[in-house]
């Protein structure tokens, strides 16, 4: 069974670079029709698509997210991981990371595509 | 690139809950709904539409009709009491997009 979980500082300083990693178990990250994706969520707020790569190195990312966001993955390790700089309070949320589903007859990012399953999540709080 | 849901919805138990969620480029693309409890992450419950993964209660099943999908949540149980997230790409398909969530109070 595909298993995920997030792990890194919970506190971060403003203006710093939020880094996280996700830990995938019961199956790789290389080689699979999947992409990885990083999705977050604002204490008592709704859901928020981050980004996701393919182990090809393709990524997508938000469009207003995009000048801060980067995914990258460690194969040898079966992880992949998000940065996020120049934070702010604003971006106090907890973090999931996701494996991401393509569109099941073209296998391609965009339409069609949903996350299953999800790690835990892990909240990081940005302040001073 | 957004999709609307109704912020919350309250039913008794055994009868029926329907949330919404409308966008404009649904005619063109499946949509996905997950149900997330207090403190878990999210679980999908429907995808492509109306289609539902295995573990996934038959009491639960989705619809779609122009630019709104709807999830159907037959004979509730206090269990359902979650928050309920529909899902899908802009109409380019260069981004993902959650709902803002519906909050399904079973009272």
């Amino acid at each position: 069974q595909l298993q995920l979980q997030e792990s890194g500082p919970g506190l971060v300083k403003p203006s710093e670079t939020l880094s996280l990693t996700c830990t995938v178990s019961g199956g790789s990250i290389r080689r699979s029709s999947y992409y990885w994706g990083w999705i977050r969520q604002p204490p008592g707020r709704g859901l928020e698509w981050l980004g996701s790569f393919y182990y090809t190195g393709t990524t997508h990312y938000n469009p207003s997210l995009k000048t801060r966001v980067t995914i990258s993955i460690d194969m040898s390790n079966n992880q992949f991981s998000l940065k996020l700089g120049s934070v702010t309070a604003a971006d106090t949320a907890v973090y999931y990371c996701a494996r991401h589903v393509p569109d099941s007859l073209t296998g391609s990012f965009g339409v069609n595509n949903y996350f299953d399953p999800w790690g835990q999540g892990t909240l990081v709080t940005v302040s001073s | 690139y957004e999709l609307t849901q109704p912020p919350s919805v309250s039913v008794s138990p055994g009868q029926t809950a329907s949330i919404t969620c409308s966008g404009d480029a649904l005619p063109q693309q499946y949509a996905y709904w997950y149900q997330q409890k207090p403190g878990q992450a999210p679980v999908v419950v429907i995808y492509k539409d109306n289609e539902r993964p295995s573990g996934i209660p038959g009491r639960f099943s989705g619809s779609s009709s122009g630019t709104t999908v709807t999830l159907t949540i037959s004979g509730v149980l206090t269990e359902d009491e979650a928050d309920y997230y529909c899902q899908s790409a802009d109409s380019s398909g260069t981004y993902q997009v959650f709902g803002g969530g519906t909050k399904l109070t079973v009272l």
